[in-house]
């Protein structure tokens, strides 16, 4: 089955500085592979997506790039800011959801 | 109220206890699903339910046992339960189930159920 591993599982940056979270999967056909960002205490939220037959994609300061050779996918934050400090989970797709072990980031003022 | 919610937010419970949680979403989603996280390790799956129909259960011990009654509400009935079952159990939706043809769509997930057993 789908295994997803995601790196590294805490990230500490200042604010401004760019932030960015990988995770490789084993699944060849896996499709689609969306990010979740979850605060303290909260639940986790679709932040950015990305399917199988596009190589990146941006929302403001977010994006995502896709390497389908390398089974590999990264999220990047640009000019981070408190409010991003949370964790993320990164996940892939081509039926059931695997998710990673999580992100940790904290992004210091 | 919107989204969805979960009830209730903490519960502790004995090892000898029967207790539920309760899932309720407003979204008009077909598909629902009961995940456990647990500190350092990846959203597990747990269920999966269909227009009220079980079409997934990854291997969970039997003592958990959900229950769909309709498309809005999903259950998680507790019994016996053991220390290492404590964690945050989180209900989420999404309009249709994931296929291997489409690939799976947005999950809303709920705050989730903070479950710790003595």
């Amino acid at each position: 089955g789908e295994n997803v591993e995601q790196h590294p599982s805490t990230l500490s940056v200042q604010e401004g500085d760019s932030a960015v979270i990988k995770c490789t999967y084993s699944d060849s056909a896996s499709n689609y592979f969306p990010w979740y960002k979850q605060e303290l205490g909260k639940r986790p939220q679709l932040i950015i997506d990305i399917r199988s037959n596009v190589g990146e994609k941006k929302d403001q300061r977010i994006a995502v790039t896709l390497n389908k050779t390398a089974k590999h996918f990264s999220l990047h934050i640009t000019e981070t800011q408190p409010e991003d400090s949370a964790v993320y989970f990164c996940a892939a797709s081509r039926g059931k959801l695997i998710f990673g072990q999580g992100t940790e980031l904290s992004v210091k003022p | 109220e919107t989204g969805v919610t979960q009830t209730p937010r903490h519960l502790v419970m004995g090892m000898t206890n029967k207790k539920s949680l309760k899932c309720e979403q407003h979204l008009g989603h077909n598909a629902m699903y009961w995940y456990k996280q647990s500190a350092k390790k990846p959203l597990e799956l747990m269920f999966v339910y269909s227009l009220e129909e079980r079409v997934e259960n990854n291997s969970v011990p039997s003592r958990f046992s959900p229950e769909c009654p309709n498309s809005s509400h999903l259950f998680l009935h507790l019994h016996t339960l053991q220390p290492e079952d404590s964690a945050l159990y989180l209900c989420a939706s999404s309009q249709e189930i994931s296929n291997i043809r489409t690939g799976a769509g947005e999950l809303f997930f709920g705050e989730g159920s903070r479950l710790t057993v003595l």
